[in-house]
């Protein structure tokens, strides 16, 4: 079935480093790729999406190219900041399920020291 | 204003007790999604409806039933609350089935603790 990798957290990193958290997927077909954050004590936001091959979806810094040959859709940032300390989740929906069920990678928690 | 709310926030109870959580959307949105979240932070989908009709029901105990009144509601009920149900719960919804990037909206999560 389909399924969502992402690497292990946490990421710890200083104030104004570059930022990549890894992602990639399994699926058959052509799915939609999306990055959800989710702040502290809080539910998760959609931080940016792609709907085919070499989109490049981008959102407050962050962006994340879908790369089919590769089956990724990494997410980068140039300068990262504290406020950014979060939980990013990378899905995909396929679009040959019926149900357009959301299938959802681990999770990796980013923290962001001054 | 909040477009996704949830009551509680947080749930403490004892074993053996039945509980309910509370979720309306009002983005009118067509579809309304209940996840599990666990304190590894595993997002896991436990049931989806769409204008009031079930459509995902994931592998859950049967002690869970959800229950949609209207489609900007969708409350999950558990009953005899076990240990292992501790976690956050997060409702979401998003505005139908038919787009494939159909962005989901969620709410800020009720964290059920069970002693």
């Amino acid at each position: 079935g389909d399924s969502v990798t992402q690497m292990e957290g946490p990421v710890t990193l200083s104030e104004e480093a570059f930022l990549t958290i890894n992602c990639t997927y399994t699926a058959t077909g052509y799915p939609s790729l999306f990055w959800y954050v989710q702040y502290p004590g809080e539910g998760l936001q959609l931080l940016l999406k792609a709907t085919k091959a070499d989109d490049k979806g981008s959102n407050k810094g962050f962006e994340a190219t879908y790369r089919k040959e590769t089956t990724s859709f990494h997410l980068e940032k140039g300068s990262v900041q504290v406020s950014d300390s979060a939980v990013y989740f990378c899905a995909l929906r396929n679009t040959m399920d019926s149900n357009y069920q959301l299938i959802w990678g681990a999770g990796t928690k980013l923290i962001i020291k001054p | 204003d909040t477009a996704v709310s949830q009551t509680p926030k947080y749930l403490v109870t004892q074993m053996g007790n039945d509980k309910s959580i509370k979720c309306e959307q009002n983005l009118g949105h067509d579809t309304m999604y209940w996840y599990k979240q666990d304190s590894k932070k595993f997002l896991k989908i436990m049931f989806s409806y769409n204008n009031k009709e079930l459509i995902i029901n994931e592998t859950v105990p049967n002690r869970f039933s959800p229950k949609s009144p209207d489609k900007a509601h969708l409350n999950l009920h558990i009953n005899s609350l076990e240990l292992g149900d501790s976690a956050v719960y997060f409702c979401a919804s998003s505005q139908g089935l038919a787009g494939s990037t159909d962005t989901q909206y969620f709410g800020p999560g009720t964290r059920l603790t069970v002693l």
